[in-house]
């Protein structure tokens, strides 16, 4: 099973559209998690982090269920520039000691 | 927020070469930098994680002699693909860790380096 999992999409939605990606997690001893937006080929960004009680970034909003080891995020009011692959990202055990562990990503499309 | 530059950001080669690619932290030390590879459609699979000033610990399935690990100074990683092979063609993206509090919490925030997208003929 791999350590974080995506549906990859895509998603096509037209302007003003509300959209939730879904994502869950392998390791129950995960203590951070974020999503990242990536543009075609280039690096990943921090879009927001994810907190148990849930939190909103004006348009976005994250929410953590740590029994279900789920992850969501829901975009309101989609805008064009919302077209990206949404990335989700847990902070869970490494060869090293801890790390960024990246799902394969969900691919949005808006079109007006 | 923290700067990371990655340099080159695009290579071409021959089949064979070796090309290294350095990753520096602009603004802030980073006592980790981890390096991570991208394939087509793929996501991020980190490969290592490399602290200041000791030997770099691998992921499971990356071979550690055909990538070879420097992290010297608390700004500069670099990584090297030895005989480089088409096979090894990807996105390769370094990361740079800091600390910060938040909350009363610490938690530590990694920075993307812009990657480097290597093209091995």
């Amino acid at each position: 099973r791999k350590e974080v999992e995506q549906d990859p999409g895509p998603f096509n939605v037209p302007e003003g559209a509300t959209v939730a990606f879904n994502c869950t997690y392998s390791n129950s001893a995960s203590q951070s998690f974020f999503w990242y937006r990536q543009d075609c080929r280039k690096e990943p960004k921090l879009l927001m982090s994810v907190y148990s009680s849930g939190n909103e970034d004006g348009r976005f909003t994250a929410q953590l269920n740590r029994a279900s080891q789920y992850i969501s995020l829901l975009i309101r009011d989609s805008k064009l520039s919302d077209s990206a692959t949404y990335l989700c990202v847990v902070n869970t055990a490494s060869q090293a000691g801890t790390a960024l562990i990246f799902g394969k990503g969900t691919t949005l499309s808006v079109s007006s | 927020g923290a700067v990371v530059s990655q340099h080159p950001s695009r290579v071409i080669c021959k089949s064979g070469t070796s090309v290294k690619i350095e990753c520096r932290s602009l603004d802030f030390q980073a006592t980790t930098m981890f390096w991570y590879r991208q394939f087509p459609k793929q996501s991020l699979m980190l490969m290592a994680t490399s602290n200041e000033g000791s030997k770099a610990t691998y992921e499971q399935g990356v071979e550690k002699d055909k990538f070879l690990i420097n992290h010297a100074s608390l700004t500069l990683s670099t990584l090297t693909v030895t005989s480089a092979h088409p096979e090894d063609s990807s996105f390769y993206i370094c990361s740079a860790r800091s600390m910060e509090t938040s909350g009363g919490g610490a938690y530590n925030e990694q920075f993307f380096g812009p990657g480097t997208r290597l093209t091995v003929l």
